[in-house]
C-alpha cells in the first residue's frame, strides 16, 4: 500500500525558513496538499495541487512537488507558525502522512 | 461560506455501530463536483482519511477500513450520515468531516478546503 512519511519534528528559528518534507513512491506525479494544525484546532488548508494557497494563506507558505519529495517551505517564519503540518495525496483513496511538528524556537 | 457541523454520541461502547452526522451549509449536493468526506484523528496521533461521498452518490472508503463503513447522503437537509460497526477502543478520536470538490484529473486533484469542528467519540466499556 501506499504510504506517506514526514519527519516527526522540524525546528527553525524566528525569521528564519522552514522546510518539511513528504516522501513517496513517484509522489512527483501526484498532486500533494499541506494542512497546518494548531493544538485544539482543526486542520487547516496551506497549500493544495503541490504549490498553490488558499486565499487568506501568507505568501511565506509555499510549496514543491518533485520525485519523490514534496516539501512545505516557511519562509520567515514566525512563532504563530508553530503546528503539526500535515502532507495529503491520492492513491485509491486519500492518504495522509504522519505528520512533522514544527518549533519555531 | 462554507461549514461544516459533526454531530453524534461522544461515548460509545466496544462492539456497537457509530452513527455520526455531518450538517453543512454554504454549498450543495445539487452542484456538480461537490464531495463530503470524513476524516478521524486519535488523540495525539495523525490525521486517518475514512470515507466520502460526492453529489453523483458515489462513494469512496479507505481499504483498510472499508467492511466497517458507511457513508450516506440527504440532500433535502444538507446532511452526511457516516456508519461504523464493530466500534473498539482503538476508534477513539476525534471525527471531521470535510468539504471536497471533483475528482483527480490529469489537471488537478481535490483536496479538502472545509473541515467541521470535529466531534470525540470515545469508546470505553
Amino acid at each position: 500500500s501506499y504510504e506517506l512519511t514526514q519527519p516527526p519534528s522540524a525546528s527553525a528559528s524566528p525569521g528564519q525558513t522552514a522546510n518539511i518534507t513528504c516522501s513517496g513512491q513517484k509522489l512527483g506525479d501526484k498532486f500533494v496538499s499541506w494542512y497546518q494544525q494548531r493544538p485544539g484546532q482543526s486542520p487547516l488548508l496551506v497549500i493544495y495541487e503541490d504549490k498553490k494557497r488558499p486565499s487568506g494563506i501568507p505568501e511565506r507558505f509555499s510549496g514543491s512537488n518533485s520525485g519523490n519529495t514534496a516539501t512545505l517551505t516557511i519562509s520567515e517564519t514566525q512563532a504563530l507558525d508553530e503546528a503539526v503540518y500535515y502532507c495529503q495525496a491520492w492513491d485509491r483513496g486519500t492518504l495522509f502522512g504522519g505528520g512533522t511538528t514544527l518549533t519555531v524556537l | 461560506q462554507i461549514t461544516l457541523k459533526e454531530s453524534g454520541p461522544t461515548l460509545m461502547r466496544p462492539t456497537q455501530t457509530l452513527t455520526l452526522t455531518c450538517t453543512f451549509s454554504g454549498f450543495s449536493f445539487n452542484t456538480d463536483g461537490v464531495g463530503v468526506g470524513w476524516v478521524r484523528q486519535p488523540p495525539g496521533a495523525a490525521l486517518e482519511w475514512l470515507a466520502l461521498i460526492y453529489w453523483n452518490d458515489d462513494k469512496r472508503y479507505s481499504p483498510v477500513l472499508k467492511s466497517r463503513l458507511t457513508v450516506t447522503k440527504d440532500t433535502s437537509k444538507n446532511q452526511v450520515l457516516f456508519s461504523m460497526t464493530n466500534m473498539d477502543p482503538l476508534d477513539t478520536a476525534t471525527y471531521y468531516c470535510v468539504h471536497l470538490l471533483d475528482y483527480c484529473s490529469v489537471t488537478s486533484c481535490p483536496y479538502f478546503d472545509h473541515w467541521g469542528q470535529g466531534t470525540l467519540v470515545t469508546v470505553s466499556s
